[in-house]
């Protein structure tokens, strides 16, 4: 289940399910979206991104979905594995032809065995 | 190569101390970045360079000053910083050749201590 508090939202998943992680953005403008994936003691890892003229894109186990309406991304992963416990970041390109990318709290997923 | 190499890893400063945070990346990339990242929070953008000139300030404090002597090499110095400083310091890089170019590839961090 999905815990938010004070701190780091946590999503908790057994291993072998499919997981999803939601984000909202804050500015309708947006034009790219990208989520990352940070684990302990590494910098954030590109997952997937989504221009905002699609409203989904599929990669390997991932897929985005762009909601524009109500300014909600989610990040689905399929058949969740160990190797994918980390800090997952949704990030808003806020301009200046993407150079400017604002990121979200981020939600942490604990796989469990 | 998708590598971008921070140094120091960790480093512990006081706060009259001078340092410098050294980015280096070998891909190409035109544009380079500093993020600021406090525990359990999202990285928040400081500068960005594209080809070597810098295009984005985020209100930083003058105490951190950037500096990009070349298009592989990013540098932060640092110069009577505050406890409330301390943080993971990530530098990353991008091709910077429009919207779809602008992924970007980030360092491990340098783990910063102001004492």
């Amino acid at each position: 289940g999905e815990s938010v508090g004070l701190h780091l939202p946590t999503l908790s998943v057994q291993e072998g399910d499919n997981s999803i992680i939601n984000c909202a953005y804050s500015n309708s403008a947006s034009d790219y979206f990208i989520w990352y994936k940070q684990e302990s003691g590494k910098g954030p890892q590109f997952i997937i991104d989504i221009r905002s003229n699609m409203d989904k894109r599929q990669g390997q186990r991932v897929t985005v979905l762009l909601n524009k309406t109500v300014k909600h991304l989610s990040l689905q992963i399929a058949a969740t594995q160990p190797g994918d416990s980390a800090v997952y970041f949704c990030a808003e390109n806020m301009g200046n032809y993407g150079q400017n990318f604002v990121f979200g709290p981020g939600t942490r997923l604990s796989v469990l065995p | 190569d998708t590598e971008v190499t921070q140094t120091p890893k960790h480093l512990v400063m006081g706060m009259t101390n001078k340092k410098s945070l050294k980015c280096e990346q070998h891909m190409g990339h035109r544009a380079m970045y500093w993020y600021k990242q406090k525990a359990k929070k999202p990285p928040e953008l400081m500068f960005v360079y594209s080809y070597e000139k810098l295009s984005i300030n985020e209100s930083v404090p003058s105490r951190f000053s950037p500096e990009c002597p070349n298009s592989s090499l990013l540098n932060l110095h640092l110069h009577a910083l505050q406890p409330e400083d301390s943080a993971l310091y990530l530098c990353a890089s991008s091709q910077d050749g429009g919207l779809a170019k602008n992924i970007q590839y980030f360092g491990a961090g340098t783990r910063l201590s102001v004492l």
